[in-house]
């Protein structure tokens, strides 16, 4: 079983703070990285997939980062606001091109 | 709408009986997966399927049996066999067509074994 390691494992942050967490994976066989957010009651949602060393992926205040070489990405919030609140899954593909392996996941809380 | 439905929500099993989750797709998708979350734990893997009449194992599939009969659906058995079935059980299905396709997940079934 692959190992995808992601630090925090939870994290508390004042409403309008930046906060950032990272995602470990195997580098031997990569394939593609995958951010998913989680929230309450709701099923996992894609955020970014990315594949090649370097990628760097925006979608409104949340931006990833791709090292390939040595095996991690960066999730960034920038401003973080209450309904950033869920949990931030990533995957790899390290393992073959169908096989995806989770980490256990960041919880995030933005305090009001 | 498209989408993948999972049935039922909650489910409440004696021990030693098997159970069947069920998990639809209509979004035409081609590979499916089945994962167990417990408390603490990331998404582990059980069985996957990339195609009908085809699936391959997981990380954890001891206790567990699948079919693929048909492209829309992926029914995962708990059998008896499985030492601690009580877990919250996500499906997906992925259009695999290319090596970044994301995943695609349903609500879940929280299974409790008593």
């Amino acid at each position: 079983i692959l190992n995808v390691e992601q630090s925090p494992q939870s994290l508390h942050v004042q409403e309008g703070d930046s906060t950032n967490f990272t995602c470990s994976f195997p580098s031997s066989n990569f394939y593609a990285l995958h951010w998913y957010r989680w929230e309450t009651a709701k099923s996992p949602e894609a955020l970014f997939v990315m594949t090649l060393n370097g990628d760097e992926k925006k979608k409104g205040r949340i931006s990833a980062t791709l090292n390939t070489k040595e095996g991690y990405s960066y999730l960034y919030i920038k401003g973080s606001q209450p309904e950033d609140s869920a949990t931030y899954l990533c995957a790899s593909n390290s393992g073959g091109y169908q096989k995806v392996t989770f980490g256990t996941g960041t919880k995030l809380q933005v305090i009001p | 709408d498209g989408g993948i439905t999972q049935s039922p929500k909650y489910l409440f099993r004696k021990e030693g009986q098997n159970v069947t989750l069920s998990c639809e797709q209509n979004l035409n998708h081609d590979a499916m997966y089945w994962y167990r979350q417990d408390p603490g734990q990331g998404l582990r893997l059980i069985y996957y399927s990339q195609i009908v009449n085809d699936f391959q194992k997981g990380d954890i599939a001891e206790g567990y049996s699948v079919s693929r009969e048909k492209k829309e659906s992926f029914p995962l058995t708990v059998t008896s066999a499985q030492k601690n079935p009580t877990a919250f059980y996500l499906c997906a299905s992925r259009p695999d067509r290319f090596i970044w396709d994301e995943q695609f997940f349903g609500p879940g079934t929280r299974l409790t074994v008593l």
